[in-house]
């Protein structure tokens, strides 16, 4: 499954299958992003960050890659389980400025 | 780790009433920030402190909202006097030391503290 940005806020996929959660960014000058999970009565966890000088970064079951040209970024999920249910938050940064989140997206994942 | 403790975890007022929130950070945390986050909103940001200075409050309401961290540990953030719009997740995160290392970047949030203004 894979969402559109900012315009589909809400993700459902299968058991087992992947999943893509797209955030549209829109400094240019942004050098380093994060993505956040947050589940619900929870603090947001962190996932995995990118620097702009990276285009794909791989974490355990997780990779986000990073297209500066359209200013996009992408999370993707291998495997989506049960307990990846939660709202995914993208944030940027650019040097020591403050980060700028994303309005996050809700997976869903049915068993 | 112990990770970042927030309390309380839940609280109910009245407008115009006044409110507390304490956060501990993780131990040896320079960076401690405080958000808001309303339901289906993202984070945002309302005060950060570097040991116990203040890096950026440009969002803060200052003339409802407060926080301090003394002596550069733990923090309060106070809401006197409340406003139904108030009414959010109050989220407390540290951080090693804002910079330009990825490491330092990671923010550990606490659980949060949720505030219902009637």
């Amino acid at each position: 499954g894979e969402s559109v940005g900012l315009h589909l806020p809400t993700l459902s996929v299968q058991e087992g299958d992947n999943s893509i959660i797209n955030c549209a960014y829109s400094n240019s000058a942004s050098d380093y992003f994060i993505w956040y999970k947050q589940e619900s009565g929870k603090g947001p966890q962190f996932i995995i960050d990118i620097r702009s000088n990276m285009d794909k970064r791989q974490g355990q079951r997780v990779t986000v890659l990073l297209n500066k040209t359209v200013k996009h970024l992408s999370l993707q999920i291998a495997a989506t389980q049960p307990g990846d249910s939660a709202v995914y938050f993208c944030a940027e940064k650019s040097g020591n400025r403050k980060l700028i989140w994303g309005l996050g997206t809700s997976l869903a994942v049915n068993p | 780790e112990a990770g970042v403790a927030q309390s309380p975890r839940y609280k109910i007022i009245e407008k115009r009433q006044s409110v507390a929130f304490w956060c501990n950070p993780i131990s040896g945390h320079a960076t401690l920030y405080w958000y808001q986050q309303i339901l289906g909103q993202g984070p945002k940001l309302l005060i950060q402190f570097q040991n116990n200075g203040v890096v950026d409050d440009s969002q803060l309401p200052k003339d409802r909202f407060s926080a301090e961290r003394l002596k550069g540990v733990d923090s309060t953030l106070k809401i006197q006097p409340a406003k139904l719009e108030d009414s959010a997740v109050y989220l407390c995160a540290s951080s090693p030391r804002a910079g330009e290392s990825s490491g330092a970047n990671v923010l550990t949030f606490g659980a949060g503290s949720r505030l219902t203004v009637l």
